[in-house]
C-alpha cells in the first residue's frame, strides 16, 4: 500500500497568495483528516470529513481556509490569502471504520511544509 | 474537556537500555483510545502503539509497550532495548470513540524528545 500521499512536500510562497495542499488518503479508508503543526500550538485537527462529508470543522480559520473532498480518493485544503501565521507543517491522515471503532487508526502522510514570507 | 500532558519535554537513554515515556490524560468519555507516535527529524508521524480503554491487557508491538493505568489515568510508552534510531521525539494522543455524537478526532501531547546516546 501507498500509504497517504500529499502534495507539495515543500511550499514556499508569499503573503497573500492562494495556497492548495493536496492529499490522496489510504485507498478504502472512509475517514480523512486535516491536521497543522507549529511549535507553539502543537499538532491541531483542522478538519475532517467520513465519506466525503464534512463532519467537524470547528478547527479551521473559515474566512480564509476551505476544505474540500470531492471523491473518496482526494482532498484539498486551500487558503486563500495566505498569512505568515499560516506557516506550518500541514498532514493529512486517514482511517477507516473498522468492526471495532476504538481501533481505527489515523495513519498519517508526509506532511506539507508550509512557509508564507 | 479532553487533555493530553507529557511532562517530559525531553529525555536521555543510552542504547540498549529501556526508557519510559509518560502520558496522562483526562476524560469524562468511558470509551476512549490511547495512541503514541513518533515522528523523527524526517517529519513523518509514525503510528506505533494503540490501547483501548476496555483493553484488559496492556499493548505491545515489538520493542514497544504501553503501561496502561487506568485508575491513575495514565498510558505510559515503555520502549526496551533502546536503538540510535529510536531518537525522535513522541507524541501521545488520545480518541474519543465514534458514536454518540463524539467526532473521533485525536488530540494530541506536546510531544517528548528522547536521544538515545551510543
Amino acid at each position: 500500500d501507498a500509504g497517504v500521499i500529499q502534495s507539495p512536500r515543500h511550499e514556499v510562497t508569499e503573503m497573500g497568495q492562494e495556497v492548495t495542499l493536496r492529499c490522496k488518503p489510504i485507498s478504502g479508508h472512509d475517514y480523512l483528516f486535516w491536521y497543522r503543526q507549529t511549535m507553539m500550538q502543537g499538532l491541531e485537527l483542522l478538519v475532517y470529513f467520513n465519506n466525503k462529508a464534512v463532519m467537524d470543522d470547528s478547527g479551521m480559520p473559515k474566512d480564509r481556509f476551505s476544505a474540500k473532498m470531492p471523491n473518496a480518493s482526494f482532498s484539498t485544503l486551500k487558503i486563500q490569502p495566505s498569512e505568515p501565521r499560516d506557516s506550518a507543517v500541514y498532514f493529512c491522515a486517514s482511517s477507516s471504520t473498522g468492526t471495532r471503532p476504538s481501533t481505527d487508526t489515523q495513519y498519517f502522510g508526509p506532511g506539507t511544509r508550509l512557509t508564507v514570507l | 474537556a479532553q487533555k493530553i500532558t507529557q511532562t517530559q519535554p525531553g529525555m536521555f537513554v543510552q542504547e540498549k537500555e529501556a526508557v519510559t515515556l509518560d502520558c496522562t490524560y483526562d476524560t469524562s468519555d468511558p470509551s476512549y483510545g490511547l495512541f503514541w507516535y513518533k515522528q523523527p527529524s524526517s517529519g513523518e508521524m509514525i503510528f506505533l502503539i494503540y490501547q483501548g480503554s476496555y483493553d484488559q491487557q496492556n499493548a505491545t508491538e515489538g520493542r514497544y509497550s504501553l503501561n496502561f493505568q487506568k485508575a491513575r489515568k495514565s498510558a505510559n510508552l515503555v520502549i526496551s532495548a533502546s536503538q540510535l534510531g529510536d531518537s525522535a521525539m513522541y507524541f501521545c494522543a488520545m480518541r474519543e470513540e465514534f458514536g454518540s455524537g463524539n467526532t473521533g478526532k485525536l488530540i494530541f501531547g506536546q510531544g517528548t524528545t528522547l536521544q538515545v546516546k551510543p
